[in-house]
């Protein structure tokens, strides 16, 4: 069964630019997570998506970040513009049902972005 | 905020047991415990969960306290493989905020040859 999948793995950019994030879930899977690790630091969810809607976005910073899921499957995660201190790991994650804790999620390997 | 405490550390000899605990007093009736770990470099990997019984899988063993308010993580043989960060998280079986995956620190094990 393939992972998810993300792209790209790393990317520099300069404060002030835009960037964005892909992410491709596990077949099937309703439920998509954001996450946002900066180093030395547990996962910070961001945004979570169940089919093509917006279950939680309490913590993503609205005024720059923006995510999207079409036709619920693929996302992007986009920041415009970058501040340095968006440098960090942004996860993906995936699982089958959102309504149940009895399942797991499983998290792709995630893009190194860092601003410059 | 994480609703569960760990150590923030803790070391361990290669094919030796682990015990990894996690304290979670404000647990509620349709928590679930679950477990992940992050190799470096990696995304957080799902290692095993539970409600009320203990449990186990190829990976680990679960133990959950009789009052849930705390569990272990039990690697049986430890590899330097396992050398990871190990969360311990609860999700509410309604989903929901209390749904999601929310990590804290996690306990930081090295694993010595």
């Amino acid at each position: 069964e393939a992972g998810v999948a993300q792209s790209p793995r790393y990317k520099i950019i300069e404060k002030r630019q835009s960037v964005a994030f892909w992410c491709n879930p596990i077949s099937g899977h309703a439920t998509l997570y954001w996450y946002q690790q900066i180093l030395g630091q547990g996962p910070k969810l961001l945004i979570q998506f169940q089919n093509n809607g917006v279950v939680d976005d309490s913590q993503l910073p609205k005024d720059r970040f923006s995510a999207e899921r079409l036709k619920g499957v693929d996302s992007t995660l986009k920041i415009q513009p970058a501040k340095l201190e968006d440098s960090a790991v942004y996860l993906c994650a995936s699982s089958l049902e959102r309504r149940q804790g009895n399942t797991e999620a499983f998290f792709g390997q995630g893009t190194r972005l860092t601003v410059v | 905020d994480a609703k569960t405490t760990q150590p923030n550390s803790m070391e361990s000899n290669e094919e030796e047991p682990v015990h990894l605990p996690c304290n979670h007093s404000t647990i509620s009736g349709t928590d679930y415990i679950h477990w992940y770990r992050q190799l470096p470099s990696q995304g957080p990997e799902y290692v095993i969960h539970g409600l009320t019984s203990n449990v186990n899988n190829r990976m680990a063993s679960l133990a959950i306290a009789e009052d849930r308010k705390s569990s272990t993580l039990i690697l049986h043989r430890a590899t330097l493989r396992d050398a990871a960060v190990y969360y311990c998280i609860l999700r509410d079986v309604y989903g929901g905020s209390q749904g999601n995956l929310i990590f804290g620190k996690g306990t930081k094990l090295s694993v010595k040859p």
